[in-house]
């Protein structure tokens, strides 16, 4: 099973509001990644967590607040965007302690629009 | 610094035929990893096919196969047997420079493959 979740599809949401971004995968992968994607744009990193431990926060603004709970969830937790966040929000997750390609699977994403 | 240059933001190709994507990289590791991906209009990233730099062999999965050309630095994607449901964007994309087993990914600009019947 090669699958990630990822919960809601869409969001749309206010700049005043708080939401959060759900992220699931059961393939025992001990890293796991936000990625923003802008239309018609690559990926862009946004934070990596290794064995549930934040290692890399490509220095995004802190109105995005990641989290992990357990070794198969992540979090995003988004409080007073601006509509310029407006993107595909992407969770992917990868094998955290092996020597080989750890390619990285991708959920569905998260289309999220800020008002 | 790392990165991956995709010169051709579209492509068209008759079904049954293959296409070519092309891909080139730049990093000074000597160990590194690169891999295709694709993505439909639902907007999921699909992980296609990988290779080492020190895989002697070019890479196979399938219909897609990898020609790998290090001295060029080149990774191109070669889609055989053309399907419809192949039409989506393809990014190249490299191991970032954080490397290990954490790796973040370096990806291209796409380019985005329509299919046609």
């Amino acid at each position: 099973d090669t699958e990630v979740t990822q919960t809601p599809k869409h969001l749309v949401m206010g700049m005043t509001n708080k939401k959060s971004l759900k992220c699931e995968q059961h393939m025992g992968h001990r890293a796991m990644y936000w990625y923003k994607q802008k239309a018609k744009k690559p990926p862009e990193l946004m934070f990596v967590y290794s064995y549930e431990k934040l290692s890399i926060n490509e220095s995004v603004p802190s109105r995005f607040s990641p989290e992990c709970p357990n070794s198969s969830l992540l979090n995003l937790h988004l409080h007073a965007l601006q509509p310029e966040d407006s993107a595909l929000y992407l969770c992917a997750s990868s094998h955290g302690n092996t020597e080989g390609s750890y390619e990285q699977y991708f959920g569905p994403g998260t289309r999220l629009t800020v008002t | 610094a790392q990165k991956i240059t995709q010169t051709q933001p579209g492509m068209f190709v008759q079904e049954k035929e293959a296409v070519t994507l092309d891909c080139t990289y730049d990093t000074s590791d000597q160990s590194y990893g690169l891999f295709w991906y694709k993505q439909p209009s639902s907007g999921e990233m699909i992980f296609l096919i990988y290779q080492g730099s020190y895989d002697e062999q070019n890479a196979t999965e399938g219909r897609y196969s990898l020609n790998f050309q290090k001295a060029r630095k080149s990774a191109n994607l070669v889609i055989s047997a053309s399907q419809l449901g192949d039409s989506a964007m393809y990014f190249c994309a490299m191991r970032g420079a954080y490397g290990g087993s954490q790796g973040n990914l370096i990806f291209g600009k796409g380019t985005k493959l329509s299919v046609k019947p």
